[in-house]
């Protein structure tokens, strides 16, 4: 299948300080990308959807202020954590779709993001 | 996108099949099931989809009812790797994926 890179796979913050996480589509045009966190022994929660030089859509309850998405290229979408504080660590999962509606999404590998 | 429901566990032992259900009785016509596992700690890994007609490939076999309310994953031949959450995910490709809550498959030695 498809490879989608996810980078870092782990990272530790202090509080206060912003985190870039990248997500990366390697072989293939990613129209469409999607950002989840999970929390331990949790399903994925969708954040936002991005679509490749447009504003991201986010979900309800997500601070669009808070968690910064870009996504400015076919191969690249970031997704920055801003003025993180320790409620935001997490298991951060991106996701690439391809277009067309018989494509089917790719996930990174996650990033677990610790905030101290 | 239409909602989906999956028991929370299951357990199968190794080297049976593993037949995963999941409800998805409100879905329409444009939307695709796409099932996906994740193992501890990583991304979930794509294992099949299909939008009316049982499709297999190397990984498992998918069955949608005729009236594409429900699907079952199956996983032929079990093996401990197996052991993962399995979700269903109902998309028209126009939308987002919502993930469920899943099934927590268990393959037993």
């Amino acid at each position: 299948g498809a490879v989608v890179s996810q980078h870092p796979s782990r990272v530790i913050c202090k509080s206060g300080t912003s985190v870039k996480i990248e997500c990366r589509s390697l072989d293939f045009q990613a129209t469409t990308m999607f950002w989840y966190r999970q929390f331990p022994k949790q399903s994925l929660m969708l954040m936002a959807t991005s679509n490749e030089g447009s504003k991201a859509t986010y979900e309800q309850g997500v601070e669009k202020d808070k968690f910064l998405i870009n996504h400015a290229s076919l191969t690249l979408s970031t997704l920055t954590v801003t003025s993180a504080h320790p409620e935001d660590s997490s298991f951060y999962i991106c996701s690439a779709k391809g277009p067309g509606r018989n494509t089917e999404a790719f996930f990174g590998q996650g990033t677990r993001l610790t905030v101290v | 996108d239409a909602k989906t429901t999956q028991p929370t566990s299951m357990d199968c032992a190794e080297g049976r099949a593993a037949n995963l259900p999941c409800n998805h009785s409100t879905i329409s016509g444009n939307e695709y099931v796409y099932w996906y596992r994740q193992i501890h700690s990583q991304g979930p890994q794509y294992i099949i989809h299909g939008l009316k007609n049982n499709e297999t490939n190397e990984m498992a076999s998918l069955i949608i009812t005729e009236d594409r309310k429900s699907s079952t994953l199956i996983l032929p031949h079990a093996t401990l790797r197996d052991t993962a959450v399995y979700y269903c995910i109902a998309f028209s490709g126009t939308y987002k994926y919502i993930f469920g809550t899943g099934t927590r498959l268990k393959v037993l030695a």
